[in-house]
């Protein structure tokens, strides 16, 4: 219950495509779903998070689409650019801006942008 | 915004040794960090929640007197791998704050 199930495992998209990636969750606990994205050997950088009562948020290039019943969610980067080749990483926790936010991470997908 | 530093960025251990890893707070105080463990290509996965002025709290399967955790002030907690071996080479990394900002990682080779 505590898993978080990511897919693709990698993916590769030509500039200016869409890139999508998908996770899935089981424990309905859960009110907090982060995107990281991860450079090699640095640490994750937040790029965008929703709270299970919107179904969708925005921030420029990078969208997050929710469906509670579902238990899904995915991230859809837009006008994909080869600087945007990293690993993003889906992630849940329990607690939203609470002062205990430990983060149950997906597996990640390695995505990679071709010029 | 929020800043999470950590050092060093990476280090290289005989085996046998006790390496100590820093995560500061630079502009925030943060009562509880988590410290994360991330293999080649892999997951990160909670190592344990480090709470200030008071014990750590270890995932299931985490060694608490191998990965020693302190959480003196409000802006520094330190984890130590003690003895240190092989198999503990890996991507440390501590996350802190209500948006969960990460430092920088540790990687840490044990030769």
């Amino acid at each position: 219950q505590q898993q978080v199930k990511q897919s693709p495992q990698s993916l590769i998209v030509q500039k200016g495509g869409i890139s999508i990636i998908n996770c899935a969750y089981e424990n309905t606990a859960f009110d907090y779903f982060p995107w990281y994205q991860q450079f090699p050997g640095k640490g994750p950088a937040l790029l965008i998070a929703i709270r299970p009562d919107v179904s969708e948020k925005k921030e420029g290039r990078f969208t997050i689409s929710f469906n509670k019943s579902a238990k899904q969610f995915s991230l859809h980067i837009m006008d994909s650019q080869p600087g945007d080749s990293a690993t993003y990483f889906c992630a849940a926790s329990p607690n939203y801006g609470g002062a205990t936010n430990k983060l149950i991470f997906g597996t990640g997908t390695l995505l990679a942008v071709q010029p | 915004g929020a800043v999470v530093s950590q050092h060093p960025s990476w280090v290289i251990c005989k085996s046998g040794t006790s390496v100590k890893i820093e995560c500061r707070s630079l502009d925030f105080q943060a009562t509880t960090m988590f410290w994360y463990r991330q293999f080649p290509k892999q997951s990160l996965m909670l190592m344990a929640t480090s709470n200030e002025g008071s014990k750590a709290t270890y995932e299931q399967g985490v060694e608490k007197d191998k990965f020693l955790i302190n959480h003196a002030s409000l802006t520094l907690s330190t984890l130590t791998v003690t003895s240190a071996h092989p198999e503990d080479s890996s991507f440390y990394i501590c996350s802190a704050g209500r948006s969960n900002t990460f430092g920088s990682g540790t990687r840490l080779t044990v030769v």
